[in-house]
């Protein structure tokens, strides 16, 4: 079963505009990982954020993760057109190294 | 770096084939894991290796597959026989456990249709 479910499933918006997805997981983590798939390519890793961090930075990306509440958040900031890909965060179980990835939001940038 | 690479790219067989898909991990890469990606159930790991090993195989779906790693460079990932319900993306990713990373970087995977 996914640890990692994503919200939205896909989401459209204008570039220039913030992108903000959500991710909730289920048991305890050691850290949750934000990865980024173009179509028909494999998953690119973008972020790691540790159980002790709360906010983390690289770039354009944001990520929030509140244990208490199991969630974290991506978001992309003036979002351009090769943003557009899936989006999926993975969680570790038992292992660190051991990922089981959510759903995935589907980010559309228009141009 | 050529990073992880997977064989074939695409691979179209009939019900009842075996297929094997093929993975090079990046040099110096002690992890390796095998998913399977589709539309209803999504990315899945069905396998990984540390050093060669299998650690965790409670992903592989049914006895009709297989992965091994008989080398640190090369894992081959075995279906006999075929189904069409087999038909997926399956990506092979490696990963170090030096650093605290725990970053895993992706081949492009390799594209089953089963007919």
């Amino acid at each position: 079963s996914q640890q990692g479910e994503e919200d939205p499933q896909a989401l459209s918006i204008q570039e220039g505009e913030n992108a903000t997805m959500n991710c909730s997981y289920k048991t305890s983590i050691n850290n949750l990982q934000w990865y980024r798939q173009n179509s028909g390519r494999g998953l690119v890793h973008l972020i790691l954020i540790r159980s002790n961090e709360r906010e983390k930075h690289s770039g354009r990306l944001r990520v929030t993760l509140d244990t208490s509440k199991k969630s974290s958040s991506l978001l992309i900031t003036a979002s351009r057109a090769a943003d557009t890909a899936s989006y999926f965060c993975a969680t570790d179980a038992g292992s660190s190294y051991k990922l089981i990835f959510g759903s995935g939001t589907r980010l559309l940038v228009r141009p | 770096d050529a990073g992880v690479i997977q064989s074939p790219r695409h691979e179209v067989t009939e019900m009842g084939q075996e297929v094997t898909l093929r993975c090079k991990p990046i040099s110096g890469h002690d992890y390796l894991f095998w998913y399977r990606q589709t539309m209803m159930r999504g990315l899945e790991l069905l396998i990984y290796f540390n050093n060669n090993v299998p650690i965790d195989d409670s992903g592989m779906p049914e006895d009709r597959f297989s992965a091994k790693m008989p080398n640190a460079s090369f894992s081959t990932l075995k279906i006999q026989p075929s189904e069409p319900r087999d038909s997926a993306v399956y990506f092979c990713a490696s990963s170090r456990s030096t650093g605290r990373s725990y970053e895993q970087y992706f081949g492009p995977g390799t594209r089953l249709t089963v007919t």
